[in-house]
């Protein structure tokens, strides 16, 4: 089946620093990519969908700047925290849509900024 | 927010009880899906029901989607301790897909 990568599965940063979290789809091509995050014992909030070679569509009150995605290809996107804070610390999944009705979604990552 | 909400927040139960879940949502939908998530780990897949279905089954798991009244539900019959986890509905509503705020199952040996 169709299986989404996501790297690294925990970091941790010192706040000001910048982290990158990949994910790759490994047997298919994925157009679309979302990302989300998750605070403990709450739900997953969308907060962009990017589609490959475009830029990326943010959810409301979700900064665009200190978080940049990149889909260049289609097996990868990638989200940058920039100049990460302590309240950045979450669980980061990536999904890929997987044609027609399915989902994909990466084991995700763990970001702890001290 | 597009958001989905789930009742209840919680829910505790002896092995072997049911459990049902319900979920709403806003808007109009292409498909509905249900994961769950241990402890804050990865998602797990476990069924989708498109917009045009009314009732699905897998295994122990029944899901029903009302698209008059927005609504969803999710049945683990026969519940386990291993059902023990989070579970969320999703709404597939064209390019986005957005989680419900999830219930929280315990399933007591």
């Amino acid at each position: 089946g169709a299986v989404v990568s996501q790297h690294p599965s925990w970091v941790i940063c010192k706040s000001g620093t910048s982290v990158k979290i990949e994910c790759r789809s490994l047997d298919f091509q994925a157009t679309t990519m979302f990302w989300y995050r998750q605070f403990p014992k709450q739900s997953l909030m969308l907060m962009a969908t990017s589609n490959e070679g475009s830029k990326a569509t943010y959810e409301q009150g979700v900064e665009k700047d200190k978080f940049l995605i990149n889909h260049a290809s289609l097996t990868l996107s990638t989200l940058t925290v920039t100049s990460a804070h302590p309240e950045d610390s979450s669980f980061y999944i990536c999904s890929a849509r997987v044609p027609p009705y399915g989902y994909t979604f990466g084991s995700g990552t763990r970001l702890t900024v001290v | 927010s597009q958001q989905g909400e789930e009742d209840p927040q919680a829910l505790s139960i002896q092995e072997g009880e049911n459990a049902t879940m319900n979920c709403s949502y806003k808007t109009s939908i292409n498909n509905l899906q249900w994961y769950r998530q241990n402890s804050g780990r990865g998602l797990v897949h476990l069924i989708l029901i498109r917009s045009n279905e009314r009732e699905k089954h897998s295994g122990r798991l029944r899901v029903t989607l009302d698209t008059s009244k927005k609504s969803s539900s999710l049945l683990i019959t026969a519940s386990r301790a291993a059902d023990t986890a989070s579970y969320f509905c999703a709404t597939d509503v064209g390019n986005q897909f957005y989680f419900g705020t999830g219930t929280s199952l315990t399933v007591i040996p």
